[in-house]
């Protein structure tokens, strides 16, 4: 049983505060780390998917890393509006059509 | 911008009933899979399904469960007698070789 773990589970910030959380995942047999995005009521929405160890990859305000030797993810974001109130998944996984093992989530919210 | 649709967006069934979830997955995919997420537990992987068959299934997806692409644009989840323990978010969701998966917003399914 793979075991993936975010922490922490929820984080309360100001508006315009940086954040940043970790996902943790099995270091042996990586293929890749995916992030998602999702608000109550609507789909996770993709946000990134890194497979090389040093991976960095940004979107907007968002950034993540990767380092695969040691097993973790970070997912930053600078200047948190209230609309990146949201929960953040990330998963480990899966060439194309495997399966991908999800943490529990980090849930922030984010206060004007 | 392309999504997978899911329908019903809740659907209430008494235990022993089957129930059939619906979805639409983006039209040029080719992977497709259901995840299920019980409330406060993490999202979990059921099954993905690949060239009209199950590629992967995890220990959940026993005999009670079927998937289904019955005209080339639905993908469906049956369960031929719901239990309690059915009631769960179910996620949708498909990619293509290249993609990070992409789901729906999910059908909230109830067991009474």
């Amino acid at each position: 049983i793979l075991n993936v773990e975010q922490s922490p589970q929820s984080l309360h910030v100001q508006e315009g505060d940086s954040t940043n959380f970790t996902c943790s995942f099995p270091s042996s047999n990586f293929y890749a780390l995916h992030w998602y995005r999702w608000e109550t009521a609507k789909s996770p929405e993709a946000l990134f998917v890194m497979t090389l160890n040093g991976d960095e990859k940004k979107k907007g305000r968002i950034s993540a890393t990767l380092n695969t030797k040691e097993g973790y993810s970070y997912l930053y974001i600078k200047g948190s509006q209230p609309e990146d109130s949201a929960t953040y998944l990330c998963a480990f996984g899966g060439n194309a059509g495997n399966m991908l093992t999800f943490g529990g989530g980090t849930r922030l919210m984010v206060k004007p | 911008e392309p999504e997978v649709t899911q329908t019903p967006s809740h659907q209430v069934t008494q235990m022993g009933q089957e129930v059939i979830l619906r979805c639409v997955p983006i039209s040029n995919h080719l992977y497709f899979y259901w995840y299920r997420q019980i409330l406060g537990q993490k999202v979990e992987f059921l099954v993905s399904f690949y060239n009209n068959e199950i590629s992967e299934k995890s220990e959940i997806f026993d005999d009670q469960f079927s998937v289904e692409r019955p005209d080339g644009s639905n993908f469906t989840l049956k369960i031929r007698s719901t239990k309690l323990e059915d009631s769960a978010m179910y996620f949708c969701a498909s990619s293509d070789r290249q993609t990070i998966p992409f789901f729906g917003s999910g059908t909230q399914l109830s067991v009474l």
